[in-house]
């Protein structure tokens, strides 16, 4: 059984760019996590969501950063227009089903803003 | 606002040598979790406590939930370099146990 898989798992972009990161739970999963870890910080909640919906995106910014996770495929974080604080290590985890239930995660994509 | 605080923040200790880290949380919650993060590598899940006075070990290192003091330890014995690592605890979030919220970590440095 395959973990959480994230792609890429390092991204450098330059300001004004797009991000586009993918997440693909654990068979069986139909919860996604999302979370940000600023360089020597813990991990900061972005975003949770089941299939086709978002059910709580209150640690995500309000501008630039989407989140979606479809019927079909992985879960995909989007920064638009991104800048030099963007720049982190963005974890996906996933549940079999949400409330406090454990979760795991993924090895990470390393956003490098240049 | 749920915050979780760890310390020490960093840890530098001998192999053999016994230390315990402390995490501390500032809400009701009945279940912790310990994870382990090596240098640009993913968390990894090392101990699920899920009552009061709960209690788990695991080869060297033994974790310990006390809900009414809102406090969870994380015991080293006899440290080896292989510790070496950042250690979190993590609580589920405060109104909806949708986000789990981290504490700042404890980076751990076992000298030989």
């Amino acid at each position: 059984n395959a973990g959480v898989m994230q792609n890429p798992r390092h991204l450098v972009r330059r300001r004004g760019q797009e991000a586009r990161l993918r997440c693909s739970p654990m068979k069986g999963h139909s919860h996604v996590y999302w979370y940000r870890q600023l360089p020597e910080e813990g991990l900061k909640f972005m975003v949770y969501l089941q299939k086709e919906n978002i059910i709580d995106e209150s640690g995500m910014p309000k501008e630039r950063f989407s989140a979606e996770f479809p019927k079909e495929g992985p879960s995909i974080l989007r920064i638009q227009q991104v800048v030099r604080g963007d720049s982190a290590a963005y974890f996906c985890a996933s549940s079999p089903r949400g409330g406090d239930y454990e979760q795991y995660f993924g090895p990470g994509t390393r956003l490098t803003v240049t | 606002e749920l915050k979780v605080e760890q310390n020490p923040l960093f840890l530098s200790m001998q192999e053999g040598k016994n230390y315990t880290i402390y995490c501390n949380y500032s809400t009701t919650s009945d279940r912790l979790y310990w994870y382990r993060q090596d240098p640009g590598k993913s968390l990894e899940s090392l101990f699920v406590l899920l009552s009061n006075g709960a209690v788990k070990q695991e080869g060297r290192l033994m974790a310990s939930l006390d809900t009414k003091a809102r406090l969870s330890t994380l015991h080293i014995t006899a440290a080896v370099h292989d510790l070496s690592a950042t250690y979190f605890c993590a609580v589920p979030g405060l109104y909806n146990n949708n986000d789990m919220r981290f504490g700042a970590g404890t980076r751990l440095t076992v000298k030989p």
